[in-house]
């Protein structure tokens, strides 16, 4: 099993609020990817990063936004949460080369 | 444009059969192409990842063919248990970036009955 970490599992909350999604993992990996997923469609990739201090947009526009500060973390924030918002965030890592991206187990995230 | 299209979009088998799956892809320049499983409410967990020199790669009782010439992809499953319940993704991967980016399919939503 890979060791990377989301929290929380699920979170419910009213529009407005400031967000941040947790992704943590202990393995090293200097890439680190945030997918996001709707029921049924394919993962769309919204953050990445090649490792300390930098960060990418995805191909999917997003209002969120992330930072890495340390190798292992890896968090996403949205600063004013609207029910558009609401999906499932998937964090991945991944080590140099073809390495299969590891997944965390998501958060399902719903915005009232 | 790089697209991966996954089929049937669901299927259900009995338990014991043996079931596969398909993938075809448009994506260029490939570098390799990934089965993922996942289980409902769990991230993806790869099963397979296979290169343009491979035809085949089985992990257990899973197994995944790969014709580049086609562009096309298949995962077959033996002997089908209740836990192969899942949706099953493929991913392909392009070697125009230095990042291996990566399509993903919508995926095959595989259920085992009893």
């Amino acid at each position: 099993e890979a060791d990377i970490y989301q929290t929380p599992r699920y979170l419910v909350i009213g529009t407005g609020k400031k967000i941040t999604l947790e992704c943590s993992q202990t393995m090293g990996h200097d890439k680190m990817y945030w997918y996001q997923q709707d029921p049924g469609m394919e993962l769309h990739l919204i953050h990445y990063s090649y490792g300390v201090n930098s960060t990418e947009k995805g191909d999917l526009s997003s209002e969120s936004t992330v930072s890495r500060i340390r190798t292992e973390h890896f968090p996403l924030t949205l600063e004013s949460a609207r029910p558009s918002h609401t999906s499932q965030y998937l964090c991945a890592s991944s080590d140099q080369g073809n390495q299969p991206q590891h997944f965390g187990d998501g958060t399902r995230l719903s915005i009232l | 444009k790089n697209q991966v299209e996954q089929s049937p979009q669901s299927l259900i088998i009995l338990e014991g059969k043996n079931c596969t799956l398909q993938c075809n892809y448009t994506v260029s320049p490939f570098s390799n192409l990934r089965w993922y499983k996942q289980d409902t409410g769990r991230g993806p967990v790869s099963l397979t990842i296979m290169t343009f020199s491979e035809n085949t790669k089985s992990n257990g009782r899973y197994t995944a063919t790969l014709d580049a010439d086609t562009k096309q992809s298949s995962l077959h499953i033996t002997a089908s248990q209740l836990s192969d319940s899942a949706s099953y993704i493929c991913v392909v991967s392009d070697r125009g970036s230095t990042l291996g980016r990566l399509y993903f399919g919508r995926g095959t939503q595989l259920t085992v009955w009893p």
